[in-house]
């Protein structure tokens, strides 16, 4: 079947280190990806997306890069801080009505220690 | 996120019993989901609604029925609970022709 996935279910940095989460997805017709942070207690918060047009993304301190050609889908965070602790979803939009068709990953958990 | 809200934030309740989860959002997005996670799964959608009265099933809707009467807000109901819908619920909304949902606190339940 298609489905998002994430290669490590955990990642443990130091502060100060750069982190890499990564995440495969199946579906080639995918037009539409988002990262997703999760702290503990709370909803999921929206990081930072990007289109299928596009290979790499900046927000500020992340990264998101994609690579359509190997179905893989990355999450960099620059001098990661232990408020960056959390779990984090990649999401895929497998087209369709927008919106609707949004296909979550089990998640990755970052623990960032001081 | 304070713009979409969710009541209550932890319920208990028991086998067979009916409850309502509420979430209302002050975002003004006309498209509204309820999503279901549990440890390992990630998020499941239960349903979704595009506007006022338009409600359509998600991935796993079963045991579970949604209202959407207003624009700000959709309720989510289990009819009749049992053990293994335990978990925790989120409300998520979107803008008509934007894909990115914003999600609510969340709701932790536990069905004895």
């Amino acid at each position: 079947g298609e489905s998002v996935g994430l290669h490590l279910p955990t990642l443990s940095v130091q502060e100060g280190d750069n982190s890499i989460i990564n995440c495969a997805y199946s579906n080639s017709a995918s037009d539409y990806f988002i990262w997703y942070k999760q702290e503990s207690g709370k909803g999921p918060q929206f990081i930072i997306d990007i289109r299928s047009n596009m290979d790499k993304r900046q927000g500020q301190r992340v990264t998101v890069l994609l690579n359509k050609t190997v179905k893989h889908l990355s999450l960099q965070i620059a001098a990661t801080q232990p408020g960056d602790s959390a779990v984090y979803f990649c999401a895929e939009n497998i087209g369709g009505q927008a919106g609707t068709a949004l296909i979550f990953g089990k998640g990755t958990t970052l623990s960032v220690s001081s | 996120d304070a713009d979409v809200t969710q009541t209550p934030r932890n319920r208990i309740t028991k086998t067979g019993k009916r409850i309502m989860l509420e979430c209302s959002q002050t975002k003004g997005h006309d498209r509204m989901y309820w999503y279901r996670q549990d440890p390992g799964l990630g998020l499941r959608l239960i349903y979704y609604s595009f506007d006022v009265k338009d409600i359509n099933k998600g991935e796993i809707s079963d045991g579970y029925s949604v209202s959407r009467q207003a624009q700000a807000k959709f309720s989510l109901s289990l009819e009749s609970a049992i053990p293994n819908q335990t978990a925790l619920y989120f409300c998520a909304t979107s803008s008509a022709g934007r894909e990115t949902q914003y999600f609510g606190p969340g709701t932790r339940l536990l069905v004895l």
